[in-house]
């Protein structure tokens, strides 16, 4: 089955430590996505990528970084400069022109 | 700016009787809507779809959306409730600008379906 796949599914992070979350799609799908989830306030674009070797900052990307050196993977780094890194990540995926996005179901990062 | 509002935190129905759920838009040129629920420390499931063509959209598990473009709302609406349809669920406009094509969401709406 075709789909989108976020790992782990919960993180702890220490202060000061940088973390990477997973996010692979078997879609073909050209345009990958990075959402940060907090309660009440929707979410909020962090990066996105219309193409392999090619990204942009969304509305909230400091303290974060991705890359996308294949078409199936965009993985996301919450560094220790995100000053509030828990919350809810979610990824997702679309062709080009945004006719459809599937979402994963989610990586829960938290701060220890 | 592209952006979506939901003016309503919670709304809360009991089983058996139709449900709204609120949106409304605000966007240069034609817009994509969208329509996603999310349970619990899940993603979001795809519900229906706004692009072009009838303005009544019909989607998955019962629900619909009107696209009006007078109001410029996307309600989503189901005939009748079950306690299962309790969720949060998301309203999203297509971004078209030069930051490609996300998703602006709205801040999401809580729905509570009481026996």
């Amino acid at each position: 089955d075709g789909g989108i796949t976020q790992s782990p599914k919960y993180l702890f992070r220490k202060e000061g430590q940088n973390v990477t979350l997973s996010c692979e799609q078997n879609l073909n799908h050209d345009a990958m996505y990075w959402y940060r989830q907090d309660p009440g306030q929707g979410l909020r674009l962090i990066y996105y990528s219309q193409i392999v070797n090619d990204f942009q900052k969304g509305d909230i990307a400091e303290g974060y970084s991705v890359s996308r050196e294949k078409k199936e993977s965009f993985p996301l780094t919450v560094t220790s400069a995100q000053k509030n890194p828990t919350a809810f990540y979610l990824c997702a995926s679309s062709p080009r022109g945004g006719s459809g996005y599937t979402f994963g179901s989610g990586t829960r990062l938290t701060v220890v | 700016a592209q952006s979506v509002a939901q003016p309503e935190d919670q709304v809360n129905v009991a089983e058996g009787n139709p449900l709204t759920v609120k949106c409304t838009y605000s966007v240069s040129g034609n817009p994509y809507l969208f329509w996603y629920v999310q349970y619990p420390n899940r993603g979001l499931q795809f519900l229906l779809k706004y692009i072009t063509g009838d303005n009544l959209v019909k989607g998955s598990y019962g629900f619909e959306a009107e696209f009006n473009k007078s109001q410029t709302s996307f309600h989503l609406k189901k005939p009748s409730a079950l306690v299962s349809d309790s969720a949060l669920y998301f309203c999203a406009v297509r971004e078209n600008s030069n930051s490609g094509y996300a998703l602006n969401f709205g801040k999401g709406t809580s729905l509570l379906v009481t026996p």
